[in-house]
């Protein structure tokens, strides 16, 4: 268990949808990163918050879009869902002035 | 601009073979790198890292050295076992003209009883 949680642990909604996925990091950790993990694509790093701030973009949608609230959780809110946006998404967390990440378990959209 | 290349997989090995996952990076700075290991139906964890030049990181027997005159940070095990099976990810952070992190396309490793 690395002590970042993620929910909800699957999804399923249909195209055009707007959906939240939520992430708590680890204790005392300031920084929050959003990947998509999809079986052509690898893994694809979407944004990174550091203590509410946005500190890092990667390849995320306009579609897409993140925010960090004040008790450090975040939140990754996909809309006008496609298709290909059927994914396993991830946060992961890091303490601060360390690089190394600790992951969630994950959450699997699923768009129908 | 920066970038991570692993050597593709699938790799197949029988229990106790020795394992060589390559990794190589381009950065314009001064990288950590890590190796993280996602088994079937979990997330990523972090398996070892390193954040200089000449810097060996190591864990539950695998192995990596930090090889700045070569820009590789290749993973080595002595004798996998079945429960090895997994996907591995080499990565690296840095924070020049900006933060990023960059991730390997991942190597899929198959162990063999």
């Amino acid at each position: 268990d690395s002590g970042v949680t993620q929910t909800p642990k699957h999804l399923i909604t249909a195209t055009g949808q707007r959906v939240t996925l939520r992430c708590s990091p680890r204790s005392g950790d300031l920084s929050v990163y959003w990947y998509q993990q999809s079986l052509d694509q690898g893994l694809q790093f979407l944004i990174q918050y550091y203590n509410g701030e946005e500190r890092a973009k990667g390849n995320i949608l306009e579609r897409f879009s993140a925010q960090q609230f004040p008790d450090l959780h975040s939140e990754l809110n996909l809309s006008s869902l496609e298709l290909g946006d059927s994914a396993l998404y991830f946060c992961a967390s890091s303490a601060p002035g360390r690089y190394e990440q600790y992951f969630g378990p994950g959450t699997r959209l699923t768009v129908t | 601009g920066d970038s991570v290349t692993q050597m593709e997989g699938p790799v197949t090995l029988s229990e106790e073979a020795f394992l060589t996952i390559n990794c190589t990076y381009t950065a314009t700075g001064y990288p950590s790198l890590f190796w993280y290991v996602q088994y079937p139906g979990e997330g990523l964890q972090l398996l070892l890292k390193a954040t200089k030049a000449d810097d060996k990181g190591s864990n539950k027997g695998f192995e990596a050295t930090y090889r700045k005159e070569t820009t590789s940070f290749h993973l080595e095990k002595g004798s996998v076992q079945v429960s090895d099976s997994a996907v591995y990810f080499c990565a690296l952070s840095e924070n020049s003209g900006g933060f990023k992190t960059i991730f390997g396309a991942g190597t899929r490793l198959f162990v063999k009883a």
